[in-house]
C-alpha cells in the first residue's frame, strides 16, 4: 500500500540556520507532491507544489526538491525564525482517478532564538 | 475572496447523536475536499466534489459518513449515531481543479462524549 514517511519527531534548528525537512513514499508514483504548513488548532496553509517533471522549486526562503528515482522530497527552509516554528506536512496526489491528496504524518519544527 | 469558511469551529456531542457540519468554499472553486485530521496524523482524505457532483465517496469511513453539496456552493458533512472514535479535526478544502493548490478552513473540532 501507498506509504509516506515523514521524521513527525520535533526538528529543532538555531535561528538563521537552514532548516531541511524530508518526506519519503513508497508505492506510489505521484505525478505532484505539494508541502503545506500547519499551525495548532488551525487548517493547513499551501506552501509549494511540484511537478514529477521538476527537480526544484522556490519561493522566497523556501526550496523544494523533488527526486522521483530516490522517491523523496527535500523541504529547506533558508535563514530560519522563530515565526516560522509549526508543523510541515507533506501530501501527494491520491492517484487512482481520485483528486485529493495524501497526507503524510508532518515534521514539528522548532526554530530556537 | 474571504477564504474557505467552516461552522461551527468546535462541537460537543453525546454518543449516539448526529452531527452535520457546514463548508462554504473560495466561490470560484469548483471542486471541494473533506478530510478528518486526528491528534499527530497529518489530514485524511474522506470525499471530494466537482460543482455538486461527488466524484470519489469510497473512502468515506463508514456508512454513517455522508456529504452533499447540492447547488454546488456550499458543502454539509454529516455523521450519524457518532462514537467516540469520531472525535477529530474535520477539514474542508476547496481549488479551481485537480493538482493545483487547495485552500483549507480552519476546520471543525468534534469531540464525542
Amino acid at each position: 500500500s501507498q506509504k509516506i514517511e515523514q521524521n513527525s519527531e520535533a526538528l529543532n534548528i538555531q535561528e538563521g540556520k537552514t532548516a531541511t525537512l524530508t518526506c519519503n513514499y513508497t508505492n506510489y508514483s505521484p505525478a505532484y507532491l505539494q508541502w503545506y504548513r500547519q499551525d495548532p488548532g488551525r487548517g493547513p496553509v499551501f506552501l509549494l507544489l511540484i511537478r514529477e517533471n521538476e527537480k526544484e522549486k522556490r519561493k522566497e526562503r523556501l526550496k523544494v526538491t523533488f527526486d522521483t528515482t530516490l522517491k523523496q522530497s527535500l523541504f529547506h527552509i533558508t535563514a530560519s525564525q522563530p515565526a516560522d516554528s509549526a508543523t510541515y506536512l507533506c501530501a501527494l496526489a491520491l492517484g487512482g482517478g481520485a483528486d485529493g491528496l495524501t497526507f503524510g504524518k508532518g515534521t514539528h519544527l522548532i526554530i530556537q532564538p | 475572496d474571504t477564504g474557505v469558511s467552516q461552522d461551527p469551529r468546535h462541537k460537543i456531542t453525546k454518543r449516539g447523536q448526529n452531527v452535520t457540519f457546514r463548508c462554504d468554499p473560495i466561490s470560484e472553486h469548483n471542486r471541494l475536499y473533506w478530510y478528518r485530521q486526528t491528534l499527530g496524523q497529518g489530514p485524511e482524505f474522506l470525499t471530494y466534489f466537482q460543482n455538486e457532483a461527488q466524484l470519489e465517496k469510497s473512502r468515506l469511513l463508514s456508512d454513517r459518513f455522508s456529504a452533499e453539496r447540492p447547488k454546488g456552493s456550499f458543502s454539509t458533512l454529516e455523521i450519524q449515531r457518532t462514537e467516540q472514535g469520531d472525535s477529530a479535526m474535520y477539514l474542508c478544502a476547496s481549488s479551481f481543479g485537480p493538482g493545483v493548490k487547495a485552500f483549507f478552513g480552519q476546520g471543525t473540532r468534534l469531540t464525542v462524549v
